[in-house]
């Protein structure tokens, strides 16, 4: 059982370049969700879809892109890198949205931007 | 909004030795409260909960009590080992604000 699976595991990119982060979930879940993860400062929410179809952002945005492909895929755009996007980027999944709902991980993309 | 506060690491401790990792949290509305563990090189995986006020969480030895009369939820451990070195997240999630919240984190390391 692969649960979340993220590629790249790494990635080298220059200012102003594109790339997409994909992401996918084997576990019929429902609701999948972008993370980045900075020292300091925890986990923080990029964009969400809370259903195949369906998208909304989180606490940064700023600079992203995403698409939900369908109900087991949701892949995260960066249209122009910028060195402040430098971060571990994690894809994560829910059974349903909830609090007492338990969110499963991938297992990162360490993002350089130089 | 949600939020919450977890104490500053990295923390270092002596194999079998006592572990509190300190976490309060303000919320919208009543939580749901977890931990997560990142192992080295890995994702976060669920380490407890608790959904409601006096519920322990518990799992691997490591125990945490929701305290709403204190807004906390502490994780401690009887006796730790070096397989616990790892980074330890706070979270909180509540209805109409159902995305984690997480905390900075905890960066353990047991030393043998």
């Amino acid at each position: 059982n692969a649960g979340v699976t993220q590629t790249p595991k790494f990635q080298v990119l220059k200012t102003g370049q594109s790339m997409t982060l994909q992401c996918a979930q084997d576990m019929n879940h429902n609701s999948m969700y972008w993370y980045r993860q900075d020292p300091g400062m925890g986990l923080r929410l990029i964009y969400y879809s809370a259903s195949e179809g369906t998208t909304d952002k989180g606490e940064v945005p700023n600079g992203y892109n995403v698409s939900r492909l369908n109900k087991r895929e949701f892949s995260l755009r960066l249209e122009s890198a910028a060195p402040s996007q430098t971060s571990v980027y994690f894809c994560a999944s829910s059974l349903k949205q909830g609090p007492n709902t338990e969110a499963f991980f991938g297992q990162g993309t360490r993002l350089t931007v130089v | 909004g949600n939020s919450v506060t977890q104490m500053e690491g990295p923390v270092t401790l002596s194999e079998e030795a006592f572990l509190t990792i300190n976490c309060t949290y303000t919320a919208t509305g009543y939580p749901s409260l977890f931990w997560y563990v990142q192992y080295p090189g890995e994702g976060l995986q669920l380490l407890l909960k608790a959904t409601k006020a006096d519920d322990k969480g518990s799992n691997k030895g490591f125990e945490a009590t929701y305290r709403k009369e204190t807004t906390s939820f502490h994780l401690e451990k009887g006796s730790v080992q070096v397989s616990d070195s790892a980074v330890y997240f706070c979270a909180l999630s509540t209805f109409g604000n159902e995305k984690l919240t997480f905390g900075t984190g905890t960066r353990l390391t047991i030393i043998p």
